[in-house]
C-alpha cells in the first residue's frame, strides 16, 4: 500500500511568485493534515481536513496561504504571493476515520520551499 | 508560545551507551504523547507512545517515561545503535487531533 506522497521534493521559487503544494494521502483516510517545520525550529500544524471539510485552519499563518481538499481526496496548498519567511519543509500527514486524536498519523517525506 | 519544550537539541552517543531526550509540556488537557523518529530525507514517523494513564512504556530498546505531575515525559533509547541516527521528535495531542511537536532532537550514534 502506498503512502503518504508529496509533491514536489523540492521547489525553489522567487520572491513573490506563486507555488503549489500537492499531497496524496494514504487511500481511505479521511484525515489530512497539512505541518511547516521552519529551519531548526518545531513541526507546527498548519490546518486539518477531514473528507473535503476544513477542520480546523487555526495554524495557517496569514490569507497568502490557500489549502483546498478536492473530493476529499488528495489536497493542495497554495502560496501566493510566497514571502521569504514560508520557506521550510512542508508536510502533509493523513489518518483514519474516528477519533482524530486516537489515531496515528503518517506523514509524507515533505516538500522543501525555497524562497529566494 | 511554545507548548512543549525538547532538549537537548543535539546529542552524541556511543555505541551500546544510552541515549534520553526530554520533553515537557505546558497544557494537562493534552491525552496522547507520541515520539516520531525522521530520517534524512523522510517523513517523521510514528516510533511509540504513551497515555496518562500510565507512567512507562516499553518497546523493545526505546522506552517512554511519563510523570504527569510534572508535565514531562522522556525517550530512552538503551543499547544505541549507528542506525538510531536520527531527528527524534516529541509531540502532545488532544481530541482535536492536532499534534503539537517539539523542537527535534539531533542524534548521532558514533561506532
Amino acid at each position: 500500500e502506498a503512502g503518504v506522497t508529496q509533491f514536489p521534493s523540492h521547489s525553489v521559487i522567487e520572491k513573490g511568485q506563486t507555488v503549489t503544494l500537492r499531497c496524496d494521502p494514504i487511500s481511505g483516510h479521511d484525515n489530512l493534515y497539512w505541518y511547516r517545520r521552519v529551519m531548526g525550529k518545531e513541526i507546527k500544524f498548519l490546518l486539518h481536513f477531514v473528507k473535503e471539510s476544513k477542520q480546523d485552519e487555526s495554524g495557517m499563518p496569514n490569507n497568502r496561504f490557500l489549502a483546498e481538499r478536492t473530493g476529499g481526496t488528495y489536497s493542495t496548498l497554495k502560496v501566493q504571493p510566497a514571502e521569504l519567511e514560508d520557506s521550510g519543509v512542508y508536510f502533509c500527514a493523513s489518518s483514519q476515520a474516528g477519533l482524530a486524536g486516537k489515531n496515528i498519523q503518517y506523514f509524507g517525506a515533505g516538500t522543501r520551499l525555497s524562497v529566494l | 508560545q511554545q507548548q512543549v519544550k525538547q532538549s537537548p537539541q543535539s546529542l552524541i552517543v556511543q555505541k551500546g551507551g544510552i541515549s534520553i531526550i526530554n520533553c515537557a509540556y505546558e497544557n494537562t488537557a493534552f491525552d496522547y504523547f507520541p515520539w516520531y523518529q525522521q530520517f534524512p530525507g523522510k517523513g517523521p514517523a510514528l516510533l511509540i507512545a504513551i497515555r496518562p494513564d500510565v507512567s512507562e512504556k516499553k518497546e523493545g530498546r526505546f522506552t517512554i517515561s511519563f510523570n504527569k505531575s510534572a508535565k514531562q515525559f522522556s525517550l530512552h533509547i538503551m543499547d544505541s545503535q549507528p542506525g538510531d541516527s536520527a531527528t527524534y521528535f516529541c509531540a502532545v495531542y488532544n481530541q482535536g487531533g492536532k499534534l503539537i511537536f517539539g523542537q527535534g532532537t539531533e542524534l548521532s550514534v558514533k561506532p
